[in-house]
């Protein structure tokens, strides 16, 4: 079990490019989640996929936001036209089961945005 | 939805000191508790959990009871060591079925020797 892995650590980008962030989820685990941390706070939830359905996203992802998990494996968020609010640490997050709702955290992307 | 809130930090306690973190929630129905660690420099790590009324769930010395009455799941621990400094998080999840966790704001603990 290697946990969850998240690419890159660390972006910096300058304001109005796009980002993308890969998450490789546990094996076998069929759910994983994009949350978002900023400084001080608590994470704050963005999206979630069962397999490759993307079963809720938040009002915090706006049309600027787009998360895919085309094989129900990986998945990818992308941002567009980057803005500096958009800078915190993304999270990934995998679960095997909706039985146990036990998510498992990977150690994120940071994000900076100049 | 559902929301928690934690007890206001920073903690800073000597070790072998008796640990609580206090941590209530609103929620409809019957969330399942977590608490999660994020020790400095690494990712969030689960803790421990509960998911029904009265249950406690125990790891590595910690202790939280479900406790329904009071819609709480406060942290416990009999004695720190400074390996325990670390920011600690509860989440319950949310309502309807959702299976999101909603966090606090986390409560930063540092323990001298």
């Amino acid at each position: 079990d290697t946990g969850v892995s998240q690419n890159p650590r660390h972006k910096i980008t300058k304001r109005g490019q796009n980002v993308t962030f890969r998450c490789d989820p546990i094996s076998e685990h069929n759910r994983l989640y994009w949350y978002r941390q900023t400084l001080g706070q608590g994470p704050e939830f963005l999206t979630y996929f069962q397999n490759e359905a993307q079963l809720e996203k938040s009002r915090l992802l706006s049309d600027r936001f787009s998360a895919e998990r085309p094989k129900g494996s990986f998945s990818t968020l992308e941002i567009q036209r980057t803005e500096q609010g958009d800078s915190a640490m993304y999270l990934c997050a995998s679960s095997p089961d909706r039985i146990s709702y036990e998510q498992y955290f990977g150690p994120g992307t940071r994000l900076t945005v100049t | 939805g559902n929301s928690v809130t934690q007890m206001e930090g920073p903690v800073t306690l000597s070790e072998e000191a008796f640990l609580t973190i206090n941590c209530t929630y609103t929620a409809t129905g019957y969330p399942s508790l977590f608490w999660y660690v994020q020790y400095p420099g690494e990712g969030l790590q689960l803790l421990l959990k509960a998911t029904k009324a009265d249950d406690k769930g125990s790891n590595k010395g910690f202790e939280a009871t479900y406790r329904k009455e009071t819609t709480s799941f406060h942290l416990e621990k009999g004695s720190v060591q400074v390996s325990d400094s670390a920011v600690y998080f509860c989440a319950p999840t949310s309502q309807g079925g959702s299976e999101k966790l909603v966090f606090g704001k986390g409560t930063k603990l540092t323990v001298n020797p």
